[in-house]
């Protein structure tokens, strides 16, 4: 592994399913996010983790939840999908020890349809 | 909480120089960020602004005035690989980051 990692890549999933976006990094950076990027909407904050076992919600986080055992993974789980639950999630991670510019790394991308 | 402006589409001509403005609001700043993303890809960093005056790199430079909650990015030399979209985020406070909605910038011949 190299970076950070999504899977899957893409998913069409039924409404009222419950399903998880995986998250893996390899840079031991402290702190995570997931984000949705939506066309016209721009990029914006889901969830995020300051370090593990601490999570907080961002700007738009209601019908999704994070949970961050561990330094390397960070899945967002959504409980019961909705089609406006449809967009692409992108998963970046940073390290925001002092020093450090805070540069955020993104993966590759979940492109997420509910029907 | 935070707002960003940054316009929606441009088009500049290969060879020519761009500069894409970011307007910002916010009651605390401690940086701002351009990323790129070109289409169907994720965002990768591009630069950082935390103090007044320009940060260049290569063909792209930033610049920052804080007092006016301005950025703008400047390509010059402009490749047709250059179409992308630039995203402008500010970092308030502590780690996260609220990105603009983007600019679209199409480079033709």
């Amino acid at each position: 592994i190299a970076g950070i990692t999504q899977a899957p890549t893409s998913q069409i999933l039924a409404a009222g399913r419950r399903m998880t976006l995986r998250c893996t990094q390899d840079m031991r950076h402290n702190a995570m996010y997931w984000y949705r990027q939506d066309l016209g909407l721009g990029l914006r904050l889901i969830h995020y983790s300051n370090t593990a076992g601490t999570t907080g919600k961002g700007e738009v986080p209601d019908g999704y939840s994070v949970s961050r055992a561990n330094t390397d993974d960070f899945p967002l789980t959504l409980a019961s999908a909705v089609p406006s639950q449809t967009s692409v999630y992108f998963c970046a991670s940073s390290d925001s020890d002092s020093g450090h510019i805070n540069e955020q790394f993104f993966g590759p991308g979940t492109r997420l349809t509910v029907l | 909480g935070q707002n960003i402006d940054q316009p929606t589409e441009m088009t500049a001509t290969e060879g020519a120089i761009v500069q894409i403005n970011c307007t910002y609001q916010t009651s605390g700043f401690n940086g701002l960020f351009w990323y790129q993303q070109h289409a169907g890809e994720a965002p990768t960093f591009l630069s950082y602004n935390v103090l007044d005056g320009l940060e260049e790199k290569g063909r792209f430079s930033s610049f920052l005035s804080r007092s006016k909650g301005y950025s703008y990015l400047l390509l010059k030399e402009l490749q047709m690989k250059d179409s992308a979209s630039y995203l402008c985020a500010v970092i308030e406070g502590s780690y996260q980051l609220t990105f603009g909605k983007g600019t679209k910038l199409s480079v033709i011949p």
